[in-house]
């Protein structure tokens, strides 16, 4: 079936640092999203991506949608260390005369100050 | 209160036990869907429910069965669930499920099945 490869699992970065993380796929995706939990709480969406190449900020994070669709980065820039969390992406397809959103399995990032 | 809430924030249980998870959204929302977090792997989806009708399952086992009572209120109610049940389960909802870019997610129960 399909399913999205998100990598780093983790990171540990200093604070100040830029830190990228992404999501890969065998297949090809409608939408992008990615969101970010922190410990207790559910995720909360952080950027939304909806073209092909399409690159979006939010403040700090900046995402781009892939050009062959298969695809997604986010970069976080200056890292602070609220930055904690784990983030995820989750991307929407098309298949079996549905749409279905595919999460990630997370990046787990530690930001050390 | 406002956002999607979720009660109750923690549940322990035995495999004969009956019980049940309750999630509310203040949003005005129409769709409201369930998902199970397991540690180290992908959030998955168990329900959607949109203006109150079940609209997927995704091969959910029938020890976890939903209920829908209006567009603000979503329970799933357990009932002899086996240890690999235990994990994260979040609520969300969205104004509908053609907008279901646009989740919010409550804080989720963490449930433990001994």
């Amino acid at each position: 079936g399909q399913q999205l490869n998100q990598s780093p699992q983790s990171m540990f970065i200093q604070e100040g640092e830029d830190v990228s993380m992404n999501c890969t796929s065998s297949s090809i995706f409608n939408t992008w999203l990615w969101y970010k939990q922190d410990p207790g709480e559910g995720p909360v969406l952080l950027i939304a991506l909806y073209k092909a190449g399409e690159l979006t900020s939010n403040g700090r994070l900046t995402a781009q949608f892939g050009i062959t669709r298969k695809d997604s980065f986010l970069n976080i820039s200056a890292s602070i260390p609220s930055d904690v969390g784990i983030y995820f992406c989750a991307g929407q397809l098309y298949t079996s005369g549905t749409y279905k959103y595919i999460f990630g399995t997370g990046t787990r990032l530690k930001v050390l100050a | 209160e406002t956002g999607v809430t979720q009660t109750p924030r923690h549940l322990v249980m035995g495999m004969t036990n009956k019980k049940s998870l309750k999630c509310e959204q203040h949003l005005g929302h129409n769709a409201m869907y369930w998902y199970k977090q397991s540690a180290k792997k992908p959030l998955e989806l168990m329900f959607v429910y949109n203006f109150k009708e079940q609209t997927e399952n995704n091969s959910v086992p029938s020890r976890f069965s939903p209920e829908c009572p209006n567009s603000s209120h979503l329970f799933l109610h357990l009932h002899t669930l086996q240890p690999e049940d235990s994990a994260l389960y979040l609520c969300a909802s969205s104004q509908d499920k053609a907008r279901a870019n646009e989740q919010f997610f409550g804080p989720g129960t963490r449930l433990t099945v001994l």
